[in-house]
Formats: C-alpha cells, sequence, structure tokens
C-alpha cells in the first residue's frame, strides 16, 4: 500500500537550532517525492522536490530509497520557518496523484 | 510561476443546499485537477482527480453523487457539494500539476474554501 508516514504533529526548536522532520514512505514503485509547506493563513505551496536535489530557504532533503525515507532538514531554524511541513509521495500511473503525510508543525521560538 | 485560483474561499449554506466550488489554472493548461478535503489539524485526503472530457475519478469511499466534479475545460474544473449536511463542512482544496502540467515539478494549490453548512 502507498503511504507517508510523518512520526512527529509538532516539532519545537529555538531559533538557530538545527532542524529535521521526519518523512518516510511505503511504495512498490520509483518515488517521486516532495516537501510541502503551509505559512499562516496562506495555501499550500511546493518548497523542495527530490528529483531537483535543490536547497530552498536553506532547507534540504535526501530520498533514501534504502531507508525509504525524505527526512527534511536545515542547520539554523528561522522564526520564519514556523509552518506546517507536508511530505508527499507522487504515485505514477494513470494521474499522479498526490498521497499526503500526517503532517509536521514546525515551531521556532525566539 | 502556475497559479490556480479558487473561488469561494468561504461559503456558509443551509443543509440540503448545494455549493459549487471552481478552480482555475492560470496562464496554462490544467488536464487534471485533484480534489482534496482537510479536516481541522489534519492532513489532506484525496477525493477525486478530474479530467478534462472525461469522467472524475473517485477515491474509494468518496461518493460520487454527492461530490459532482465536472472538467469543464483546460482551465476549468468545479466541484459540487450536494444536498451538503453538516458532516460536510470542511476545508477543499483543489490541485493542478504545477509548470504547464508537468508532474515532476510539483503541484499547484488553490487557496482553498472553507465550506460550513448549518
Amino acid at each position: 500500500a502507498q503511504r507517508v508516514t510523518q512520526p512527529e504533529k509538532l516539532l519545537s526548536v529555538f531559533k538557530g537550532a538545527p532542524v529535521e522532520l521526519k518523512c518516510n514512505y511505503s511504495y512498490s514503485g520509483s518515488p517521486e517525492l516532495f516537501w510541502y509547506v503551509q505559512y499562516s493563513r496562506q495555501r499550500l505551496q511546493l518548497l523542495l522536490r527530490h528529483i531537483s536535489r535543490e536547497s530552498i530557504k536553506g532547507f534540504t532533503a535526501d530520498l533514501n530509497k534504502g531507508e525509504t525515507s525524505f527526512h527534511l532538514k536545515k542547520p539554523f531554524a528561522q522564526e520564519e520557518d514556523s509552518a506546517m511541513y507536508y511530505c508527499a509521495l507522487s504515485v505514477s500511473g494513470g494521474y499522479n496523484k498526490l498521497i499526503f503525510g500526517a503532517g509536521t508543525r514546525l515551531a521556532v521560538h525566539p | 510561476g502556475a497559479v490556480v485560483s479558487q473561488h469561494p474561499s468561504r461559503v456558509i449554506c443551509k443543509s440540503g443546499t448545494s455549493v459549487k466550488i471552481e478552480c482555475r489554472s492560470l496562464d496554462f493548461q490544467a488536464t487534471t485537477m485533484f480534489w482534496y478535503r482537510q479536516f481541522p489539524k489534519q492532513s489532506l485526503m484525496l477525493m477525486a482527480t478530474s479530467n478534462e472530457g472525461s469522467k472524475a475519478t473517485y477515491e474509494q469511499g468518496v461518493e460520487k453523487d454527492k461530490f459532482l466534479i465536472n472538467h469543464a475545460s483546460l482551465t476549468l474544473s468545479t466541484l459540487t457539494v450536494t444536498s451538503a449536511h453538516p458532516e460536510d463542512s470542511s476545508f477543499y482544496i483543489c490541485s493542478a500539476p504545477g509548470d504547464r502540467g508537468r508532474v515532476a515539478y510539483g503541484y499547484t494549490f488553490g487557496s482553498g474554501t472553507r465550506l460550513t453548512v448549518v
């Protein structure tokens, strides 16, 4: 079965601390993974996609097929990073629907 | 970048009435539109996938007759909640493959519609 697991509902850190938001997936095919972010009162927006191997706003995420993980990391958290973060898996075949994890709320305190 | 415009942002309706939610892709053609439902403090649950020119594909457990989806053109998809009841109150979000429909470049989301059925 296709599944995305984000084990932490809330991650609370102080400004300047490292951040790691965990994401594990279950999928028998070749995964396409994304991280989406939802700031307060804003729409969901793409943060990262594994295919591009880029760093956005200091965040990086590496796909580890052996561990079926796609953890999101940032070495020094900023207060403006406070938001809801969703890991998502694109399932191929048909119309490439997205399956979302439950989401992790990141709270960065001053 | 690709933008999906979703309207209305909020709607309150009486129980038993129908509500239509529109999603338009701006500056790009969306042959596919995904419709999600999000309950408070929960994740997005895919309800259905609409495709221009063909019938929508519904996820297991989603009532086709209650949630009518129409993909009238390459830039417009609508979700109609028919005979709405209080349990249909939720946040509905549409999404299209972003950046000229290329899935690998992510998905573009509408701003969502908060439906309250009284």
